[in-house]
């Protein structure tokens, strides 16, 4: 069984498109997580839902939206898309009762803007 | 702002070529460094947390430690199978649950 799952794995499209990529956790986590990581591996937060709260909402363009419709799924929708968007994303997830709980990481979602 | 170095950027080992790596961070007050293993294409994957100045801990060929300034990541009698890239993050007080990563370094063990 896949802990935390992304969908899909790989997204290519043009720009201006408006995209979604999923994400679901089954470990029975509280927490969730986007990170982006760029061209030169850096790994970076955008957002952090605890129990479908937004926690954490890093310097990040007004077109990403997170959207959690329960604790186990958190979705981010990207509008616009422009070519500096292009990136890995990736979920993770934590269970969520002390900032230092491990953060498990999906399989990520190679996004690509043409 | 909290910020963590991580060097070399990238490390050639032949196999059993022991060596260490090293993450140097700066914040305001440490909640937790954590050590993470990330081969391409995937995830990063959990190694290890360490939360005060003194503490190790072990798994298989690796070791954790941490000082006030820098953690080390030392690799024994390294395999092929250890190659990866190695990402270190600190969580500092006050942050929430939010993690900054160092940009890794890429490891390569040789045959």
């Amino acid at each position: 069984d896949t802990a935390v799952s992304q969908t899909p794995k790989y997204l290519v499209t043009q720009m201006g498109n408006d995209k979604s990529i999923k994400c679901e956790q089954n470990l029975g986590h509280d927490t969730m997580y986007w990170y982006k990581q760029d061209s030169k591996k850096f790994l970076k937060i955008m957002f952090s839902y605890n129990n479908k709260e937004l926690i954490i909402n890093e310097t990040v363009p007004n077109r990403f939206s997170p959207k959690s419709p329960d604790k186990a799924h958190l979705n981010l929708h990207i509008n616009s898309l422009e070519l500096g968007d292009s990136a890995v994303y990736f979920c993770a997830s934590s269970q969520g009762r002390d900032p230092t709980d491990t953060q498990y990481f999906g399989p990520g979602t190679r996004l690509t803007v043409l | 702002e909290d910020q963590v170095t991580q060097s070399p950027e990238a490390l050639r080992l032949q196999e059993g070529e022991s060596s260490s790596l090293n993450c140097s961070y700066t914040v305001s007050g440490l909640r937790g460094l954590f050590w993470y293993r990330q081969d391409p294409g995937k995830g990063p994957e959990f190694l290890f947390t360490l939360y005060s100045a003194g503490e190790e801990k072990e798994k298989e060929r690796l070791k954790a430690t941490l000082t006030k300034k820098e953690s080390f990541l030392h690799i024994t009698a390294p395999k092929p199978e250890d190659s990866a890239t190695y990402l270190c993050a600190v969580q500092a007080v006050g942050s929430n649950y939010k993690l900054t990563f160092g940009k890794g370094t890429l490891l390569t063990v040789n045959p």
